[in-house]
């Protein structure tokens, strides 16, 4: 019974390097998103998906880019990491029923 | 546009105390209300949630009554552990059940 599942837990990258977040769901839901947790703001989207094939932006998406080639899989790309991307990251798909179901999380840092 | 307000924190209780944690709204339509709680280290867990007025969720001694004509969804407990330690979020999802809007946590710390 995985749920979601996001990798890696925790990583370090250099400023300029890119990296992707890996997310898999086998709940077959259609509805996956990815957001960032900064200290004092909460959860900010930063993309989001509605099915294979179909990606928009949210609240936050420079810097990042995003795909859903399966219902499965969310990657989420840093492009070319920055100080200001040091964040957590949380992957997310949402049931039919409307309940939102998270990662654990990524912990990232941009030295 | 929809949006989530939740008390700052951090809030500091002793044990068995009583938690109130308040939480108001502004959507359109009818939308959905949840709490999520985040242990440290971990992701998102669904605490409890409403999804009409007058609904009230509950789970593991927490409660929260969706309130329409206050537009508010304060969560509750009336004897709080040490394992209760954690952030809650105020959550709604809008009209179409696709977006969610958090508020920015408060962090409950219960002292022995």
């Amino acid at each position: 019974n995985a749920g979601v599942t996001q990798t890696p837990k925790f990583q370090v990258l250099k400023t300029g390097q890119s990296m992707t977040l890996q997310c898999a769901q086998d709940m077959n839901h259609e509805y996956m998103s990815w957001y960032r947790q900064d200290p004092g703001m909460g959860l900010r989207l930063i993309h989001y998906s509605v099915g294979a094939g179909i990606t928009d932006q949210g609240e936050v998406p420079n810097g990042y880019n995003v795909s859903r080639s399966t219902t499965e899989d969310f990657p989420l790309r840093l492009l070319s990491a920055a100080p200001s991307q040091t964040s957590v990251y949380f992957c997310a798909s949402i049931s039919s029923g409307n309940t939102i179901y998270f990662g654990e999380g990524s912990w990232l840092t941009v030295v | 546009g929809d949006s989530v307000t939740q008390m700052e924190g951090p809030v500091t209780l002793s044990e068995e105390a009583f938690l109130t944690i308040n939480c108001t709204y502004t959507a359109t339509g009818y939308p959905s209300l949840f709490w999520y709680v985040q242990y440290p280290g971990e992701g998102l867990q669904l605490l409890l949630k409403a999804t009409k007025a007058d609904d009230k969720g509950s789970n593991k001694g927490f409660e929260a009554t969706y309130r329409k004509e206050t537009t508010s969804f304060h969560l509750e407990k009336g004897s709080v552990q040490v394992s209760d330690s954690a952030v809650y979020f105020c959550a709604l999802s809008d009209h179409t059940g696709n977006q969610f809007y958090f508020g920015t946590g408060t962090s409950l710390t219960v002292i022995p």
